[in-house]
């Protein structure tokens, strides 16, 4: 099992607020993603990073923001929630160091619903 | 990356083999095959991988055509807990930014 733990699993909350979604990985893996997935669709990468430092958008245009200032930590903040950014929050990470045909890892995600 | 084209779902008796189908015509030499499975409201986990020959770990097998255009994911005693959708993926070396899912093969293990 992959050890890639994400929270909250479930936020339910009001529009404006400030939201950091959490994403740890133990495993050391330089590479982490942010994925957004509505239900029955298909995943969309918003986020990622190569490692310590580095963050890059990915194909989804995203409100959302992310840092990178530990390895094992890649949290997602939205500044103000609206009810447009409900949906399913990915994490995922892999190992660069092994080449870059390693797969990526993921958690269970964060369920997030704004009213 | 290639396009894969699975078919959109299929059904399985618990207890048999599942042999799930991926079509990658347009594979290129430097692509890999990855297999991801998702279980409803959960993240996709990652299956097993493979380039040319045929792969085995504790969860699944990997089954690549010669010409390398096609392959199939096989669960050798399908149980309920693997009813799920299945991705077919093919993926370069050297992309390292994304992975694009897909639809999927959405399995239905029957009891």
């Amino acid at each position: 099992e992959a050890d890639i733990y994400q929270t909250p699993r479930y936020l339910v909350i009001g529009t404006g607020k400030k939201i950091t979604l959490e994403c740890s990985q133990t495993m050391g893996h330089d590479k982490m993603y942010w994925y957004q997935q509505d239900p029955g669709m298909e995943l969309h990468l918003i986020h990622y990073s190569y490692g310590v430092n580095s963050t890059e958008k990915g194909d989804l245009s995203s409100e959302s923001t992310v840092s990178r200032i530990r390895t094992e930590h890649f949290p997602l903040t939205l500044e103000s929630a609206r009810p447009s950014h409900t949906s399913q929050y990915l994490c995922a990470s892999s190992d660069k160091a092994k080449g870059g045909n390693q797969p990526q890892h993921f958690g269970d995600g964060t369920r997030l619903s704004i009213l | 990356d290639a396009k894969t084209t699975q078919p959109p779902s299929m059904d399985c008796a618990e207890g048999r083999a599942a042999n799930l189908p991926c079509n990658h015509s347009t594979i290129s030499g430097n692509e890999y095959v990855y297999w991801y499975r998702q279980i409803h409201s959960q993240g996709p986990q990652y299956i097993i991988h493979g380039l040319k020959n045929n792969e085995t770990n504790e969860m699944a097998s990997l089954i690549i055509t010669e010409d390398r255009k096609s392959s199939t994911l096989i669960l050798p005693h399908a149980t309920l807990r693997d009813t799920a959708v299945y991705y077919c993926i093919v993926r370069a070396t050297n992309r390292d930014d994304k992975i694009i899912f897909g639809k999927g093969t959405r399995l239905h293990i029957l009891p």
